[in-house]
């Protein structure tokens, strides 16, 4: 079955570590997108990509950083710098940039500090 | 700017009681808008969809009308179920906005 596939489910990072996050879609999808969930809250969007070898930042984009290098796959890195990380993070994809298509989601990788 | 206006839960109903959740909007342009649900500990599904003023979205007894006059996409279901406990979230994507903007959520309980 088509889908988005995030991992590791679970993460745990050490102060000064970066931590990469995987998201790979197999929906053949052109954007995709890095949201953070904080508990009792909304997604807030971090970076999202239109197409490969290009993205831009979204809401909330300091201390993280993406690659797009093939389509299927929008790797997110939370570096030492985002003094905050402990959260939901979720990837999604969709169609196409057109409003009226909408976005699937993974299942999520849940990031802890230690 | 785009915003999403949800009504506040937590909500908590009996099997078969009607489910309404409030949800108004601003956008720029003409929205498409959108239902998802999350449960426990994963990501978040799309529950359905309405791209222009007085469609109506429908999924698994959900239905949702876009209200272009009151600026509004409120969700209902006429007789909910234990298995319908989730987090509801509200959504929009307007124009040239590339992602979608979402409201806080309304977690609903449904007791046997």
């Amino acid at each position: 079955d088509g889908g988005i596939t995030q991992s590791p489910k679970y993460l745990f990072r050490k102060e000064g570590q970066n931590v990469t996050l995987s998201c790979e879609q197999n929906l053949n999808h052109d954007a995709m997108y890095w949201y953070r969930q904080d508990p009792g809250q909304g997604l807030r969007l971090i970076y999202y990509s239109q197409i490969v070898n290009d993205f831009q930042k979204g809401d909330i984009a300091e201390g993280y950083s993406v690659s797009r290098e093939k389509k299927e796959s929008f790797p997110l890195t939370v570096t030492s710098a985002q003094k905050n990380p402990t959260a939901f993070y979720l990837c999604a994809s969709s169609i196409n940039e057109f409003s009226n298509q909408p976005q699937h989601f993974g299942d999520g990788t849940r990031l802890s500090i230690l | 700017g785009n915003s999403v206006t949800q009504m506040e839960g937590p909500v908590t109903l009996s099997e078969e009681a009607f489910l309404t959740i409030n949800c108004t909007y601003t956008a720029t342009g003409y929205p498409s808008l959108f239902w998802y649900v999350q449960y426990p500990g994963e990501g978040l599904q799309l529950l359905l969809k309405a791209t222009k003023a007085d469609d109506k979205g429908s999924n698994k007894g959900f239905e949702a009308t876009y209200r272009k006059e009151t600026t509004s996409f409120h969700l209902e279901k006429g007789s909910v179920q234990v298995s319908d406990s989730a987090v509801y979230f509200c959504a929009l994507r307007s124009g040239s906005a590339r992602q979608l903007t979402f409201g806080s959520g309304t977690q609903l309980t449904v007791l046997p």
